[in-house]
């Protein structure tokens, strides 16, 4: 059972470049989430799914875009990417209100 | 004033030890409260999850909510070393997990 999966694990990008880390989940959950966790920052929203069809804006959504391709599929697109988008990117899933979140094991971005 | 305060530790103790893990907030609408346990290079996993006050016991783990003076707990009796990770505490109002917010994590590590 491989719960959320997150692919790129690691990327090193380039000021400007563009990318995109793409999470799947198997477990037919209905929201679906992207955070960013930064040394002395802890866990920040960036976007979520509550549902198949929606996204909305977390608390740093600045500089990223989002698709929620399907009920399973969740990206987050970086468009130009910048040194402060420097980060450990979580991807995670729940059934749907206060409940349990289950996180991928993350996607380390280095951006020069 | 942060919504959720937690010392970013590093904690260190002895095998056996009694861990007690600390948050407070500010918001007086939370009412859903967690703690997430995060190894090395991983991803958050739910360990604890209590509504309003009260207390909440797991083998090893109590969770503790004291509303009126914004604070919450988590102990752990018997301390072992594979309790070695990062403590997250995570706490909601009443609505949706997309209102989630995180304290920055303590690291805990027990010592053999």
């Amino acid at each position: 059972n491989a719960g959320v999966t997150q692919t790129p694990k690691f990327q090193v990008l380039k000021t400007g470049q563009s990318m995109t880390l793409q999470c799947a989940q198997d477990m037919n959950h209905n929201s679906m989430y992207w955070y960013r966790q930064d040394p002395g920052m802890g866990l920040r929203l960036i976007y979520y799914s509550a549902s198949e069809g929606t996204t909305d804006k977390g608390e740093v959504p600045n500089g990223y875009n989002v698709s929620r391709l399907n009920k399973r599929e969740f990206s987050l697109r970086l468009e130009s990417a910048a040194p402060s988008q420097t980060s450990v990117y979580f991807c995670a899933s729940s059934v749907g209100g206060v409940r349990e979140l289950f996180f991928g094991e993350g996607s380390r971005l280095t951006v020069l | 004033q942060k919504e959720v305060e937690q010392d970013p530790g590093p904690l260190s103790v002895p095998e056996g030890a009694i861990v007690s893990l600390n948050c407070t907030y500010s918001n007086s609408a939370f009412q859903y409260f967690m703690w997430y346990r995060q190894y090395s290079r991983k991803g958050p996993e739910l360990l604890m999850y209590t509504y309003s006050s009260g207390n909440k016991e797991d083998g090893r783990f109590t969770a503790q909510v004291d509303k009126s003076s914004k604070y919450i707990s988590l102990f752990i009796r018997d301390s072992q070393p594979s309790d070695s990770a990062t403590y997250l505490c995570a706490m909601s109002a009443l609505g949706g997990s997309e209102k989630l917010v995180f304290g920055k994590g303590m690291k805990l590590t027990v010592n053999p």
